[in-house]
């Protein structure tokens, strides 16, 4: 079956460390987005890439870093310098042709900090 | 920049009833695209209905309906005949054509249908 899948579903990091949150997809999808969605603030995209290889900051960036060395792939690692990273993290891919392209979401990371 | 607004945090229908959610957006572009996505209680993001700017007609998806009027920049979803399964967050998102593609969603609408 084709979709999204991102791990862990629950995450959990000590202050000072940082930790990669997986997505990955076998949709063909040139596009992936990640999101953070926190209570009463939707989604805000952190960065977003079109192809392999290029990658792009979104409205939220700092304190973040992805890669996107394979077409399936586009891990989120956050970092120490992320200050508030407790929330819910959510990867989409889509066609990049156009924008009336709907995205396909992944189910979800939960971070927490402790 | 492009926005997008709901100004509705929570709502609640009786089953069986119709509700209408309400979406305001900003764009300075002249072609765009307009969704809305349901996240049940499983948190699982899909998609609703999407309408094309240039696109006069309003889009249906069987109870799924929306109330596109660009000059007022409104795109509100019409849902009929609500079910105990329409229970969720809805968001409402524009994509831009400026540059690489990117999607912009509002805040969220929780909706609750009550039996």
């Amino acid at each position: 079956d084709g979709g999204i899948t991102q791990s862990p579903k629950y995450l959990f990091r000590k202050e000072g460390q940082n930790v990669t949150l997986s997505c990955e997809q076998n949709l063909n999808h040139d596009a992936m987005y990640w999101y953070r969605q926190d209570p009463g603030q939707g989604l805000r995209l952190i960065y977003y890439s079109q192809i392999v290889n290029d990658f792009q900051k979104g409205d939220i960036a700092e304190g973040y870093s992805v890669s996107r060395e394979k077409k399936e792939s586009f891990p989120l690692t956050v970092t120490s310098a992320q200050k508030n990273p407790t929330a819910f993290y959510l990867c989409a891919s889509s066609y990049r042709d156009s924008p009336n392209n709907e995205q396909f979401f992944g189910p979800g990371t939960r971070l927490t900090v402790l | 920049a492009q926005t997008v607004t709901q100004s509705q945090p929570e709502m609640s229908v009786q089953e069986a009833e119709t509700v209408t959610l309400s979406c305001t957006y900003d764009t300075s572009e002249s072609n765009y695209y307009l969704f809305w996505y349901k996240q049940p209680p499983s948190r699982q993001m899909i998609l609703v209905i999407r309408q094309e700017a240039y696109k006069q007609q309003n889009a249906t998806e069987n109870r799924f309906s929306v109330n596109f009027q660009k000059a007022a920049k409104s795109f509100s979803l019409k849902i009929s005949d609500s079910q105990l399964g329409d229970t969720a967050m809805y968001f409402c998102a524009s994509g831009t054509t400026s540059g690489t593609y990117k999607y912009i969603f509002g805040t969220g609408t929780r909706l609750k249908v009550l039996a």
